[in-house]
């Protein structure tokens, strides 16, 4: 159980476009989920918190208005990446715990890739 | 939280215990300590976490010291499948807290054959 799911797990963009990145909790629900980005042989950085039915609350120097998020339901937090450059390329992960349950449970990962 | 320091990296023989070291001398009485481990290109994996006394479950065991200022996670028989990038965290219990997790640069473990 305890499951994350997280969709695509890889996407190409042209730069200029935008891209969702879908994040749900297949067995639980989450009122708040957490989104990273990480790039090349560096650690996981936490860009925002997403709090159903609130809005997100973003770490200091990430762009709230290019990185959209929204949390519409227990189960479901989404990351838009708006107008997409090269420099946004990285592996977006997202996070929530169950609870009753000690650890984070994370996706999987999305690799984006914008050219 | 408390910020934690680990070794870049570190080498074990396929089959041997891996023992990963985690200084956090700023802990704080009610902060746990938490390991995660990140296999390349994937999210991170819970494996455990303790407050003060030594803990063990089917992944690994986490030794703490008695003053708490560091810790150490066994990883009993090493595979080649826990190669891996080993996060040590601490912060204060999630139970009812839905706080942020924040990575450190964690230890790269890299299992031989």
């Amino acid at each position: 159980g305890a499951v994350v799911s997280q969709h695509p797990s890889w996407v190409i963009c042209k730069s200029g476009t935008s891209v969702k990145i879908e994040c749900r909790s297949l067995d639980f629900q989450a009122t708040t989920m957490f989104w990273y980005r990480q790039f090349p042989k560096q650690s996981l950085m936490l860009m925002a918190t997403s709090n159903e039915g609130s809005k997100a609350t973003y770490e200091q120097g990430v762009e709230k208005d290019k990185f959209l998020i929204n949390h519409a339901s227990l189960t479901l937090s989404t990351l838009t990446v708006t107008s997409a450059h090269p420099e946004d390329s990285s592996f977006y992960i997202c996070s929530a715990r169950p609870t009753g349950i000690d650890g984070y449970t994370f996706g999987s990962g999305t690799r984006l890739t914008v050219v | 939280d408390a910020k934690t320091t680990q070794p870049t990296s570190m080498d074990c023989a396929e089959g041997r215990a891996a023992n990963l070291p985690c200084n956090h001398s700023t802990i704080s009485g009610n902060e746990y300590v938490y390991w995660y481990r990140q296999i390349h290109s994937q999210g991170p994996q819970y494996i455990i976490h303790g407050l003060k006394n030594n803990e063990t479950n089917e992944m690994a065991s986490l030794i703490i010291t008695e003053d708490r200022k560091s810790s150490t996670l066994i990883l009993p028989h090493a595979t080649l499948r826990d190669t891996a990038v080993y996060y040590c965290i601490v912060r204060v219990s999630v139970s009812g807290n839905t706080g942020k997790l924040i990575f450190g640069q964690g230890t790269t473990l890299q299992v031989k054959p």
